[in-house]
């Protein structure tokens, strides 16, 4: 069971906007609509920004949105501000009860 | 909102046992489960596997079956998840999350627990 693929680093000016891809296969994104994608700043807990593919949790500004196209999985920030400067990680349902994340992708924001 | 608490820093030597604690402060477990997620300093996220409060069953990830135990303590609305026969890359901080069991989402995290595993 191999991590979901993510581009290790992405980066983007003040108002730009970004997308981060999350590659799967037709075992979990491909075949399930249990994606989700979690912010992590330094030393801090991950915190949920996206799930069921596209929905965001109550608080979470409508810059960050969320998309799936076959076993790929994409996140997209919109407006980038400071703060969203972090690392982006996806993860999916994997079948089995199982999970999987992808390897994380730090997000600079010039 | 519910919160996840859970218990503080661990030093173990190789070969040794560690017991990490999560404590909810309310129940709050209809339609869910909770998860265990460990990161290496640096590193990306890795999910170890997950218990049900309401039934107590769960499972492993494949890297982790035989040698992980995940437990429910009702009456203290507390997690327990067990690592056995340490090694040095055990060496992480480990975290338990509230799963939604129907679309898998980890909503609620608690703050981590680091391991070190060092002779």
């Amino acid at each position: 069971q191999s991590a979901l693929t993510q581009p290790p680093s992405a980066s983007g000016s003040p108002g730009q906007s970004v997308t981060i891809s999350c590659a799967g296969t037709s075992s979990d994104i491909g075949v399930h609509n249990s994606v989700s994608w979690y912010q992590q700043h330094p030393d801090k807990a991950p915190k949920l920004i996206i799930f069921e593919v596209t929905k965001r949790p109550s608080g979470v500004p409508d810059r960050f949105s969320g998309s799936k196209s076959g076993n790929t999985a994409s996140l997209t920030v919109s407006g980038l501000q400071a703060e969203d400067e972090a690392s982006y990680y996806c993860a999916s349902y994997a079948g089995d009860n199982n999970m999987i994340f992808g390897g994380g992708t730090k997000l600079t924001v010039l | 909102q519910l919160q996840l608490v859970q218990s503080g820093a661990e030093v173990r030597k190789p070969g040794a046992s560690v017991k990490v604690s999560c404590q909810a402060s309310r129940y709050g477990f209809d339609s869910y489960d909770i998860n265990w997620v460990r990161q290496a300093t640096g590193q990306g996220l890795e999910w170890m596997g997950w218990i049900n409060p309401n039934s107590g069953d769960g499972g492993s990830a494949p890297n982790f079956q035989g040698r992980v135990t995940m437990t429910w303590d009702t009456s203290t609305l507390t997690a327990y998840m067990q690592l056995n026969s340490l090694r040095y890359e055990d060496t992480a901080v480990y975290y338990c999350a509230r799963v939604d069991y129907h679309y898998y989402y980890m909503d609620v995290w608690g703050k981590g627990t680091p391991v070190t595993v060092s002779s």
